[in-house]
């Protein structure tokens, strides 16, 4: 079955504490994504990445990293979480190309830095 | 400025009827792509229907369309006969750039929130 999956599915942590996001696709898609979600502000471009060790900043990097060094694995970095990173995250994925080439989503990662 | 506008915060509908969602998007590339994106309260985001700034038709799914006005920059989605699973936040999504060869990031509204009534 295609998919994104994204590990942990929900994470309560403390500001400073370092964690990471996993995501993986199964789809041998080249594009990847990171979002937040935050309430009336929609989904927001954390990072992104074209292909292996590509990758660039969206609209919201600040205190987050990527990488990308294989081509399913896409993971998110916190180096040091603050309150204002608590938020739902999402990893998506596509293939390069035009037209509704639809970005697929992992369920999305709740997170809340206390 | 907002380049993806959802004017209704919130919306309700009785079951059977149907529903409009306004989404209204800003852009001066001449290629894009305009998503309707479903979330409900279980949280994944599943994708409803997409429309080419150069399709001649508006896009239909089953029961959803999309009503494409391009002069007026508008996409609203159109939910036939409600049903009670319809309950959910929508989102509109624009791409542009399409077939620029680089990547094209999905820009969102802020989202309808939908409740369908029995």
């Amino acid at each position: 079955e295609a998919q994104v999956t994204q590990n942990p599915r929900y994470l309560i942590t403390v500001t400073g504490k370092k964690l990471t996001v996993t995501c993986s696709q199964n789809m041998n898609h080249e594009y990847m994504s990171w979002y937040r979600q935050d309430p009336g502000l929609g989904l927001r471009q954390i990072y992104y990445s074209m292909n292996v060790e590509v990758t660039d900043k969206g609209d919201v990097p600040e205190g987050y990293k990527v990488s990308r060094k294989e081509k399913r694995n896409f993971p998110l970095i916190l180096e040091s979480p603050s309150p204002n990173q608590t938020s739902l995250y999402f990893c998506a994925s596509s293939s390069p190309g035009q037209g509704a080439s639809e970005q697929y989503f992992g369920p999305g990662t709740r997170l809340t830095v206390t | 400025a907002q380049k993806i506008t959802q004017t209704q915060p919130g919306m309700f509908v009785q079951e059977k009827e149907a529903v409009t969602l306004d989404c209204t998007y800003d852009t001066s590339d001449p290629s894009y792509g305009l998503f309707w994106y479903k979330q409900p309260s279980s949280g994944e985001m599943i994708f409803l229907i997409y429309q080419g700034s150069y399709d001649q038709q508006n896009a239909t799914e089953g029961r959803y369309s999309l009503n494409f006005q391009k002069a007026r920059k508008s996409a609203n989605l159109v939910i036939s006969a409600s049903q009670l699973g319809d309950s959910a936040m929508y989102f509109c999504a624009m791409r542009e750039g399409l077939g620029s060869g680089g990547y094209n990031k999905l820009i969102f509204g802020a989202g309808t929130r939908l409740a369908v009534h029995p």
